[in-house]
Parts: C-alpha cells; structure tokens; sequence
C-alpha cells in the first residue's frame, strides 16, 4: 500500500497568513495525488485534483505543487472559512489511501 | 449539479450486516466511478472500494475483502455497500462518493451526505 504522512499533523494560523501542508508518499503516485478539505460534521470536499488543478468553484488562493514523493497544499490568504482539516489521497494504487490529515486552526 | 443522497442512520448488533444506499441525481453520464470512504469517530478518512457500473469493474481495499460487498443498478443509478461480520470497530461515517471519471486522476468530486453506522449490543 503507498502510506500517506501529513506534515504538520496540525497548526496554528492567523487570518491572512499562508499556510503550507506537505504531504509525502512512501512510493511515488505518479501525480494522481489530491487535496480534499473537511469541516467538522460534514463530508470531504475536494479542492485539488492530479497535484495542481484547483477544482471547479474553489477559491484562487488554494493551490498544489510537488512531484514525485512529496507534494505541497498552500493556502496563500488564510480566510475564516479555511479553518478545517485537509486530507490529501493518492488514486494511483490499489487501496486508494488518504493521509491523515492536518488540522489548521485559528491562532 | 451532480447530487449524492444516502440512506438513513443505522444501529446495528455486532455480527450482523448493514447495507447502504447511494443514488446519483442530476447526472446522465455512464462514465464515472463511485467509492465509499468511511471514517470512524475522531478519526480520517478509509477508502474501502470502488465500482464503474458502466464497466462493471470492481475494486476493495484487501482489508475489507470478503466482507464488503459493492453493487450498482445503472438503470436507477443507485449504489449500494454491504458490509458483514460487524463490530464496533466498524462504528463509522460511511460516505459515497463519485469521480466524474474511469480514471481516478481527476479525485472524487462529488460526495454524499454521509451515513452513520453504530454496531453496538
């Protein structure tokens, strides 16, 4: 199975800051590598697809990169509504595996 | 606009069987893979399986196997999950949801509501 590990596990932010989550694979899932973000009590939502595709309707200030094993979710201006978890999953392997997320919370 | 809607909350006793439902509205494309993802309480999310009912392809997760069962109707565009051998272990959010593609490189887009199974005696 390709193992998921988040880098934070969680964080502290201000409204306005940019914030980086790292994600890293233990074998390469060729880019079909995703980002999705879930708000307590509702379902995961997904907002990068194939490492640096903002999902249709998802604000400009998410974006990806990375390659390889190592892949990056930047929330460049921190918004009140971005306080959540962020899940990111790789689709290239069999079982489909999501990390375990990283918390991003209001400092 | 692409819409999930599962089936209600359910309460099981551990050994039994629990088997949701998923229907696809607003949609009339065959191409697309339906998942369920399920999440038990304070934890992150488990991809358990995944079908293409217009391919009649099906994948699970090797530690559901044999205990979970992935079906689809494409003529009612309804989806179902079963899973067997319950114990609490299995207390969790199921949740389906869709990749508007055969091919996993676009993520799953869309998702449903969610379904709370408790297994408890």
């Amino acid at each position: 199975d390709i193992q998921m590990t988040h880098f934070p596990p969680s964080l502290s932010a201000s409204v306005g800051d940019s914030v980086n989550i790292t994600c890293r694979a233990s074998q390469t899932p060729n880019n079909y590598l995703h980002w999705y973000q879930q708000k307590p009590g509702k379902a995961p939502q997904l907002l990068i697809y194939a490492v640096d595709n903002l999902h249709s309707g998802v604000p400009s200030r998410f974006s990806g990169s990375g390659s390889g094993t190592d892949f990056t979710l930047t929330i460049s201006s921190l918004q009140p509504e971005d306080f959540a978890t962020y899940y990111c999953q790789q689709t290239y392997g069999f079982p489909w595996t999501f990390g375990l997320g990283t918390r991003v919370e209001i400092k | 606009q692409v819409q999930l809607v599962q089936s209600g909350d359910e309460v099981k006793k551990p050994g039994s069987s629990v088997k949701v439902s998923c229907r696809t509205s607003g949609s009339t494309s065959s191409s697309y893979t339906l998942s369920w993802v399920r999440q038990a309480p304070g934890q992150g999310l488990e991809w358990m399986g995944r079908i293409i009912p217009s391919l009649e392809v099906i994948n699970y997760a090797q530690k559901f196997q044999g205990r979970v069962t992935i079906n689809a109707d494409k003529l009612t565009t309804l989806a179902y999950m079963e899973l067997s051998s319950l114990t609490s272990e299995d207390t969790a959010v199921y949740y389906c949801a869709r990749g508007s593609s055969h091919d996993p490189y676009f993520g799953i887009d869309v998702w449903g509501q969610g379904t709370t199974v408790t297994v408890s005696s």
